[in-house]
């Protein structure tokens, strides 16, 4: 089955402290996988794809197949991170562009 | 540019109606998907348009449908509403078709059923 886990509803962490959000999953063929984010009041925006292999904002994340993971991660984490995270995939080679998400994290990063 | 425009913003519809959301995607894309999100379910992909034929569709009951037009507007419609249709419906627009392709959000339509 087609699956995206996001482990952690919520993540708090203080200002200036690493972050690591968690994503697995779970597909049969070659993902794309990816990063979208809301901010509060902000439509959903992509964030980062694996593909590009981009560090956006700070933030990078690296496609473990092994592990099945691409976790999200920042070395120091800013108040305007404070968001909702979403982990998604795609089947790589797919027609169309339909996107499989996970349930979600909210970052809440505190001074 | 303007962005994906979604409307109405909320809607109340009682059990039994049925619904029309509208989706006007980004000037000069031609994919629209939608998306339906709740707090139980998260994100669920619904069905995905492409030059006015639908190209992929998610796991809901015929209930659910939708049409995209020559100008790449898109609507979709939920018939014999149900309380647990109750949720946010999210559109997205793409530039093309296909896997990595980024996806651009709206808004959304806030449907309560009651």
């Amino acid at each position: 089955a087609q699956r995206v886990t996001q482990p952690e509803k919520l993540l708090s962490v203080f200002k200036g402290a690493p972050v690591e959000l968690k994503c697995n999953y779970s597909y049969s063929g070659s993902p794309e996988l990816f990063w979208y984010v809301q901010y509060s009041r902000q439509r959903l925006q992509l964030l980062l794809r694996h593909i590009s292999r981009e560090s956006i904002k700070g933030f990078t994340a690296d496609l473990n197949k092994g592990e099945t993971s691409f976790h999200l991660k920042k070395p120091f984490a800013q108040e305007e991170d404070s968001a909702m995270y979403y982990c998604a995939l795609s089947g790589r080679g797919q027609a169309g562009t339909a996107l499989i998400f996970g349930k979600g994290t909210t970052l809440s990063v505190s001074s | 540019k303007a962005g994906v425009t979604q409307t109405p913003r909320y809607l109340i519809k009682t059990r039994g109606q049925q619904v029309t959301l509208s989706c006007s995607p980004i000037s000069g894309h031609r994919s629209v998907s939608w998306y339906q999100q709740t707090p139980g379910q998260g994100l669920q992909f619904l069905f995905e348009y492409f030059s006015e034929t639908q190209r992929n569709k998610g796991n809901f009951p015929g209930r659910f449908s939708g049409r995209q037009f020559s100008n790449s507007r898109s609507e979709m419609n939920v018939s014999t509403l149900e309380l647990g249709d109750s949720a946010l419906y999210l559109c997205a627009s793409s530039l093309r078709q296909g896997s990595g392709t980024e996806a651009f959000f709206g808004q959304g339509t806030r449907l309560t059923v009651v």
